[in-house]
């Protein structure tokens, strides 16, 4: 089936660092998300995104985080500055139009 | 705001068992529902979904029954196999649009010995 890719699998940064993280969607879908999973816990919608723009953004968006897909290549999410508990699993997703979903293998980002 | 709660964190059982997975809801209105499957090394993939009461979902064995009044969604198949090893999250969608956030349950990590 459709494969979304994640890049970098694990990243370990210091605190204070800006980080990005890189999803490469299903070619041809329009909608892309990104959930977060700390361990133990459930996975939580951070942000969905259409045509350029937020659709929607959860409380755990914080202003240290944006999203942006520039000229149709990766769906990135950068983390400026880091925190301690910005670590966990970031998972992206992408669909094309109706409920289905299609995540990535995520990426598992340790902040030191 | 929406939630989705799974009683069962870890589910053990031998080839050819019953499965039964919780799931109840608590959301305004009428979600659709899903369960989607992750083995290890991937991101979740989706079993099935319902969208109305009563309404039955199903793939490759399982299935489950949205079911309004005591708001669930409860996960089956009648007989498990090794390879159905993964952990089942119950999900839901509160918007009927596309682009709509999910909800997630915690999963359960279900293990099936031969």
């Amino acid at each position: 089936g459709p494969k979304v890719l994640q890049i970098p699998s694990h990243q370990i940064i210091d605190m204070g660092q800006m980080v990005t993280l890189n999803c490469d969607p299903v070619s041809n879908h329009l909608y892309f998300y990104w959930y977060k999973q700390i361990l133990g816990q459930q996975m939580e919608f951070l942000v969905n995104f259409y045509n350029g723009k937020v659709m929607e953004k959860s409380k755990l968006f914080k202003d240290q985080f944006s999203v942006e897909r520039p000229d149709g290549s990766y769906f990135t999410l950068k983390i400026q500055p880091t925190a301690l508990e910005d670590s966990a699993v970031y998972f992206c997703a992408s669909s094309l139009v109706g409920y289905e979903q299609y995540f990535g293998p995520g990426t598992r980002l340790t902040v030191l | 705001g929406d939630s989705v709660t799974q009683t069962e964190g870890q589910v053990a059982l031998s080839e050819e068992d019953f499965l039964t997975i919780h799931c109840n809801y608590s959301a305004s209105g009428y979600p659709t529902l899903f369960w989607y499957v992750q083995y290890p090394g991937e991101g979740p993939q989706l079993l099935f979904r319902a969208s109305r009461d009563k309404e039955k979902g199903s793939s490759r064995g399982f299935e489950a029954t949205y079911d309004k009044g005591t708001t669930s969604f409860h996960l089956r198949k009648a007989s498990v196999q090794e390879s159905d090893s993964a952990v089942y999250y119950c999900a839901l969608s509160d918007r009927q649009g596309t682009g709509s956030k999910l909800s997630f349950g915690k999963g359960a990590k279900l293990t099936v010995s031969p």
